[in-house]
């Protein structure tokens, strides 16, 4: 039982390249979320589904586009990255509130 | 106004006292609120939620919740040098969707040996 894991661990990009950040949880979760922190800016939500087949836009989803694969995955899309989503990216799965996350994706765009 | 405020700190505690830290919301019909710890270099770890006001206890953790006051508060005694991370408070509040969190952006807990 590996919870909810991401692909890659870290990945640098350049400027206008594109890149799909994976997820995959295994605790039957019906919501599955991305998020972006940021050093002094906390954790902010980029997208998130509901439950398989929907996805809703979180508080910062400019640039950024997801898909909703199956109920078990849940992937994000820069189409053509830009030095401010340099980041960390952090997906996360829930049953019911309590939000469980994955190990994280380290993200440097040049 | 940000929705969930915490002290970003860093908060420094000697190695056996009681670390209080503190998270303030501004949407009065918050029902739910968690605490998340986390590691340097590592993912949020859920470690506390709380529905009802009150204190709500696990092991060396307590959780207070005060809605009349829009303020919850972690409670962490005995502190430990492996306590040392930064704790993110995040909220459900009542609008939005029905499982979207509102994150603080964490206080940063030193637990000094």
């Amino acid at each position: 039982n590996a919870g909810v894991t991401q692909t890659p661990k870290f990945q640098v990009l350049k400027t206008g390249q594109s890149m799909t950040l994976q997820c995959a949880q295994d605790m039957n979760h019906n919501s599955m979320y991305w998020y972006r922190q940021d050093p002094g800016m906390g954790l902010r939500l980029i997208y998130y589904s509901a439950s398989e087949g929907t996805t809703d836009k979180g508080e910062v989803p400019n640039g950024y586009n997801v898909s909703r694969l199956n109920k078990r995955e849940f992937s994000l899309r820069l189409e053509s990255a830009a030095p401010s989503q340099t980041s960390v990216y952090f997906c996360a799965g829930a049953g019911g509130y309590e939000q469980y996350f994955g190990p994280g994706t380290r993200l440097t765009v040049t | 106004q940000k929705e969930v405020e915490q002290n970003s700190g860093p908060l420094s505690v000697p190695e056996g006292a009681i670390a209080s830290l503190n998270c303030t919301y501004s949407d009065r019909g918050s029902q739910s609120f968690f605490w998340y710890r986390q590691y340097s270099g590592k993912s949020p770890e859920l470690i506390m939620f709380i529905y009802s006001n009150g204190d709500k206890e696990d092991g060396r953790f307590t959780a207070q919740l005060n809605k009349a006051s829009q303020y919850v508060s972690l409670l962490i005694r005995d502190s430990q040098p492996s306590d040392s991370a930064t704790y993110l408070c995040a909220v459900k509040s009542s609008s939005g969707s029905a499982r979207q969190l509102t994150f603080g952006s964490g206080t940063q807990l030193t637990v000094l040996p």
